[in-house]
């Protein structure tokens, strides 16, 4: 079956500007989760949704970051305003239910200008 | 901080050799989890153990599971070239933290062929 999606694999844009990232979940998976990986580093927590709670917002670094998730589907990370400092892949997953593995997309590589 | 702390950084061994990747954690857990990554790819989830357990097998892997030490270790034994990798632990909270799950900044494998 389909794996989770994310889009666009490559972004480049200019300081200042709004960015918008897509992850499609696997299909039930009621747990969706996004980190940031940067070069050569480890992950970064961003963002955590389960079911139809209120999203874990602890991991966003700055008002310039919000999520949305609709449902149990697709989800949004939305970055105002980038700085270089936000260059990074930004990873998404979902899982089947709280604690389970974790299904992961190949990332969006954000590259700020 | 992170959650999860692997150990060393960096292995690199030949093949044929096994490898050992450590990894301490700080707060109760439910179960904890190892993943791995290639180059430019998201992650794999490859085992899960449960706070309950104390090793587990999964073909070449062995993982162990100290919940008194808040350390596990994974095992690969009879490494080969295509192992090579980052390697991930990953810890899903228990209910204070609501399920999210954080990782170390990982353990780079390289088996040399």
């Amino acid at each position: 079956g389909a794996g989770v999606s994310q889009s666009p694999s490559n972004k480049v844009t200019e300081k200042g500007k709004d960015v918008e990232l897509r992850c499609d979940p696997i299909s039930g998976h009621t747990a969706l989760y996004w980190y940031r990986q940067r070069l050569g580093q480890g992950l970064e927590f961003l963002i955590y949704f389960q079911g139809n709670s209120a999203p874990d917002k602890s991991g966003l670094p700055s008002d310039r970051f919000s999520a949305e998730r609709t449902g149990e589907s697709v989800s949004t990370l939305t970055i105002q305003r980038t700085q270089q400092e936000d260059s990074a892949v930004y990873l998404c997953a979902s899982s089947l239910e709280r604690g389970s593995p974790l299904h992961f997309g190949n990332g969006t590589r954000l590259t700020v200008t | 901080s992170q959650q999860g702390e692997e150990d060393p950084q960096a292995l690199s061994i030949q093949e044929g050799e096994n490898a050992t990747m450590n990894c301490s954690y700080k707060t109760s857990i439910n179960n904890l989890q190892w993943y791995r990554q290639n180059s430019g790819r998201g992650l794999v989830h490859l085992i899960l153990i449960r706070s309950n357990e104390r090793e587990k097998h999964s073909g070449r892997l062995r993982v162990t599971l100290d919940t008194s030490k808040k350390s596990s270790s994974l095992l690969i034994t009879a490494s080969r070239a295509a192992d090579t990798a980052s390697y991930f632990c990953a810890t899903p909270g228990g209910n204070t933290n609501a399920g999210k799950s954080t990782f170390g900044d990982g353990t780079t494998l390289t088996v040399k062929p």
